[in-house]
């Protein structure tokens, strides 16, 4: 079984700053897709950015980029000058290859984003 | 376009009461999901549906039931509710992706905050 690991609970950041968010990930799979969502307080599930595992070049999304190790098993989302509206749980997810959807997803278990003005 | 629409936003539950939380779809996606979010675990799977009549278990599953009769309604029931299944649930879907390895992102509704006293 896969899993998704996030070891950073909470991170805070000044406004206009960058921080990174880690993920690391475990799977015997070699055709994959990762995703990053954002929760705001409203609950709502937002999709950030996403990267297929075949893909060699990192995702990338405005102010929102990816660096994909793969061989590290590694997913870290970057969020460059940071703004007030991106304060929210991040959650990393896995979706394996082998199925059509995305009906099973992996989460991991969120870092939690402040932003200092 | 109203997307996956889950009812009701907000419940609270006796021990031992049931309920089922609703959950609604208007994309004609063919995949269906429930998680649960817990603080600190992310989101955890715990039942899905590739399509009406088929049905298949999570990582939780225990203590919820799930039936899918048609394609766009996909209810998550729990016939004796405990103390243990306060979260917030949430249902997600997606449509195959094999002409499109993609585009199979999920859509998530806007979660139910469950609480059993």
């Amino acid at each position: 079984a896969q899993t998704v690991t996030q070891s950073q609970p909470e991170m805070s950041v000044q406004e206009a700053e960058t921080v990174t968010l880690s993920c690391t990930y475990d799977t015997s799979e070699s055709d994959y897709y990762l995703f990053w969502y954002k929760q705001p307080p409203s609950r709502q599930m937002i999709l950030v950015i996403r990267q297929e595992a075949y893909k060699q070049q990192n995702a990338t999304e405005n102010r929102f980029s990816v660096n994909f190790q793969k061989a590290a098993k590694s997913f870290s989302l970057k969020i460059s000058d940071s703004q007030l509206g991106d304060a929210a749980m991040y959650f990393c997810a896995y979706r394996s290859a082998k199925v059509w959807g995305a009906q099973k997803l992996v989460f991991g278990q969120g870092t939690r984003l402040t932003i200092n003005p | 376009n109203a997307g996956v629409t889950q009812t009701p936003k907000f419940q609270v539950l006796k021990t031992g009461q049931s309920m089922t939380l609703q959950c609604a779809q208007d994309m004609n996606h063919e995949y269906m999901s429930w998680y649960r979010q817990d603080p600190g675990m992310g989101l955890r799977l715990i039942h899905y549906s590739v399509g009406a009549g088929i049905t298949d278990q999570g990582e939780v599953p225990n203590g919820y039931n799930v039936s899918r009769s048609t394609t766009e309604d996909f209810p998550l029931r729990l016939l004796s509710a405990a103390p243990s299944q306060t979260s917030v649930y949430f249902c997600a879907s997606s449509r195959p992706g094999f002409r499109d390895r993609v585009n199979t992102e999920a859509f998530f509704g806007q979660g139910t905050r469950l609480t059993v006293v």
